[in-house]
């Protein structure tokens, strides 16, 4: 079972809402990854989390936070975006003691108002 | 930071063709992989490939890590084979840090 699920498929908010994308894996894996990708543009990492720590933050913006409550599980909460933070949210998870091969999730499309 | 390129940009083929995609990169890289990314947004691996050839039936992948590049071949490729097809490399020293290029967009006519 090579899967990682991400919910919400789409998401519509408005600048002054709090919502979560949320991540789930269940290969074992012990890295978990946030990337973003705009349209025509490949993605781009936004944070890693190792064993559970924030590894990786890639100077992204405070009103995305990222969580991992546990090694299969990885949200990220978004609070007072901007319309230019409309983009497709993708989770990725891998072995975890070094990078390895990437499995990614289907995505969650998040557009901004 | 590392640079990747990937050349064509834009690829048109008429199903059954074959086409050679290619991946340059500037540093000593610890990790190479080449995803699909299928129109509905989810990227697909296709291969895990820092060094050496792998295959995978139609498709194969090569890469000369001492001269950095890699290589996917597609063979009689089919309209499913549409898509954007990116390589992603990690160099050495930077540890979860798998950085994508531009990409080749994909377009198999019937």
């Amino acid at each position: 079972d090579t899967e990682v699920t991400q919910t919400p498929k789409h998401l519509v908010m408005g600048m002054t809402n709090k919502k979560s994308l949320k991540c789930e894996q269940h290969m074992g894996h012990r890295a978990m990854y946030w990337y973003k990708q705009k349209a025509k543009k490949p993605p781009e990492l936004m944070f890693v989390y190792s064993y559970e720590k924030l590894s990786i933050n890639e100077s992204v913006p405070s009103r995305f936070s990222p969580e991992c409550p546990n090694s299969s599980l990885l949200n990220l909460h978004l609070h007072a975006l901007q319309p230019e933070d409309s983009a497709l949210y993708l989770c990725a998870s891998s072995l975890g003691q070094y990078t390895g091969e990437l499995f990614f999730g289907e995505g969650s499309r998040l557009t901004v108002l | 930071g590392i640079q990747v390129e990937q050349s064509p940009p834009d690829l048109i083929l008429q199903e059954g063709a074959n086409s050679t995609l290619r991946c340059n990169f500037s540093d000593s890289v610890n990790n190479l992989q080449w995803f699909h990314q299928n129109p509905w947004g989810q990227l697909i691996n296709l291969f895990y490939i820092p060094s050496g050839t792998k295959q995978n039936g139609r498709l194969s992948a090569t890469t000369v890590a001492t001269e950095r590049y890699s290589l996917l071949y597609i063979s009689s490729s089919q309209t499913t084979d549409s898509g954007v097809y990116f390589c992603a490399v990690e160099s050495q020293g930077s540890s979860y840090k798998l950085i994508f290029g531009s990409g080749t967009r994909l377009l198999v006519r019937p």
